[in-house]
């Protein structure tokens, strides 16, 4: 069975940093890409950063470009999201999700999707 | 960027109605379209991928279609357990995964 499980989560204060971590199982971690996607309260989806199996490629939110830092342990089934200068509008519930292709009817890869998620840690931005 | 604007917004429904709930994209994202299922205090769970394409467990009674720029997705026969609120996703524009808005279906 497939497992996400994200911690890290907490309450900071604006311009500090945060860690999370996403502990994955019933899979193997090292043959796909993961992502970060945020829901503030209330609000809906947003993806934050993503990273190819062998970190190869890293991609970021304009929102969260040069802030926040996304990394991968294969070696610990774990992916990892470093948030420095925290901002208000950062306060959300943060998920991992695991990435699957997709393939059209001649075999041609054609898109992504997220097919496991976690339950999410929130992260909360306040003085 | 590529825009996801779903439609409606919200939607009151009964259970064994037919439901359409519409995704279009700013320019033409072939079918690179996902649809997902969130119930509140819960994590977004994917029903439908590349369009029209059911995730394995997902009841037959979602379907999805489209290309381009207009996508929907149907709930032929809406049971209790279908109220949450949904989400497309185009994954056309890599990196930037963008989702629409959402679209709560309540009772």
């Amino acid at each position: 069975e497939v497992q996400l499980v994200e911690s890290g989560g907490g309450l900071v204060q604006p311009g500090r940093s945060l860690r999370l971590s996403c502990a994955a199982s019933g899979f193997s971690f090292d043959d796909y890409a993961m992502h970060w996607v945020r829901q503030a309260p209330g609000k809906g989806l947003e993806w934050v950063s993503g990273i190819t199996w062998n970190s190869g490629s890293i991609d970021y939110a304009d929102s969260v470009k040069g802030r926040f830092t996304i990394s991968r342990d294969n070696a610990k089934n774990s992916l990892y999201l470093q948030m420095n200068s925290l901002r208000a509008e950062d306060m959300a519930l943060y998920y991992c999700a695991k990435e699957r292709y997709s393939y059209d009817s001649s075999g041609n890869r054609a898109g992504i999707y997220f097919d496991y998620w976690g339950q999410g840690t929130l992260v909360t931005v306040s003085s | 960027d590529i825009q996801m604007t779903q439609s409606p917004s919200s939607l009151s429904a009964s259970v064994g109605d037919r439901v359409n709930i519409t995704c279009r994209a700013s320019q033409s994202i072939s079918s690179y379209l996902n649809w997902y299922q969130q119930k509140p205090g819960k994590a977004p769970k994917l029903l439908i991928y590349a369009a029209s394409s059911l995730q394995s467990g997902v009841p037959s009674r979602f379907s999805g279609s489209g290309s381009g720029t207009d996508f929907t997705l149907t709930i032929s026969s809406l049971q209790p357990e279908d109220f949450a609120t949904y989400y497309c996703q185009q994954s056309y524009s890599a990196p930037l995964y963008s989702f629409g808005q959402g679209t709560k279906l309540e009772i």
